[in-house]
């Protein structure tokens, strides 16, 4: 079965300043990875997916994250952030052997203040 | 491409009522999720189709919950009697082995 794990439930953050939303996942096989970002009143939007290939994957809006197969971790990072940026963030893993149904992790709220 | 669907944004009904809520997926998409989203359980899968066969419902509360997707084009949800306890946000996804793409949600509040 997989799981995930993040570490913080809530982020704050001044504007400018750089932010890293921390992901720990649990998984018996080879994982696919995503972040999702949801703001108030709305749908989850994917952030990054982490397939294969790369460890250092990009995404929207500036983030990025890093697949770490032996610490078993996907960390979200932006260097710099914006009042736009608040919101929960979500990580999620799916693999094969699930059909690739998504499990969450509680979600990280970031508030960015000025 | 207007995304994944759901209607309505927002339904206040009493307990006992029928409550339905309904989803378009993304043209294409062959997968569709329905998830709850609680502040106390944060995102829980309650049923997923594939090619609009129920796969697992596993995660669906009780048998007051039931799910159908009689075509590839439109699902829904429906909960009788609704409860108080089932106030949450309800969210359909669709995919095709990929992302999730999620809809906007309906936000159910049960009196």
């Amino acid at each position: 079965a997989q799981s995930v794990t993040q570490l913080d439930s809530q982020v704050p953050v001044f504007e400018e300043a750089p932010v890293e939303l921390r992901c720990n996942y649990s998984s018996s096989v080879s994982v696919y990875l995503f972040w999702y970002v949801q703001y108030p009143n709305q749908g989850l939007q994917l952030l990054l997916k982490y397939l294969s290939g790369s460890t250092l994957v990009k995404g929207i809006n500036g983030f990025e994250a890093e697949f770490n197969k032996s610490q078993t971790s996907f960390h979200l990072r932006k260097p710099s952030v914006h009042i736009s940026d608040t919101a929960e963030y979500f990580c999620a893993v799916s693999d094969k052997a699930n059909d690739y149904k998504l499990s969450f992790g509680a979600g990280t709220t970031v508030t960015v203040r000025a | 491409d207007a995304g994944v669907i759901q209607s309505p944004r927002h339904e206040v009904t009493e307990m006992g009522q029928e409550v339905t809520l309904r989803c378009k997926p993304i043209s294409g998409h062959d997968y569709l999720f329905w998830y709850r989203q609680t502040m106390m359980r944060g995102l829980e899968l309650l049923i997923y189709f594939n090619n609009n066969v129920p796969i697992d419902d596993s995660g669906m509360p009780e048998d007051r919950f039931s799910a159908k997707m009689p075509n590839a084009s439109f699902s829904t949800l429906k909960i009788q009697p609704s409860e108080p306890r089932d106030s949450a946000v309800y969210f359909c996804a669709s995919s095709t082995l990929g992302p999730l793409h999620f809809g906007n949600g309906t936000r159910l509040t049960v009196t």
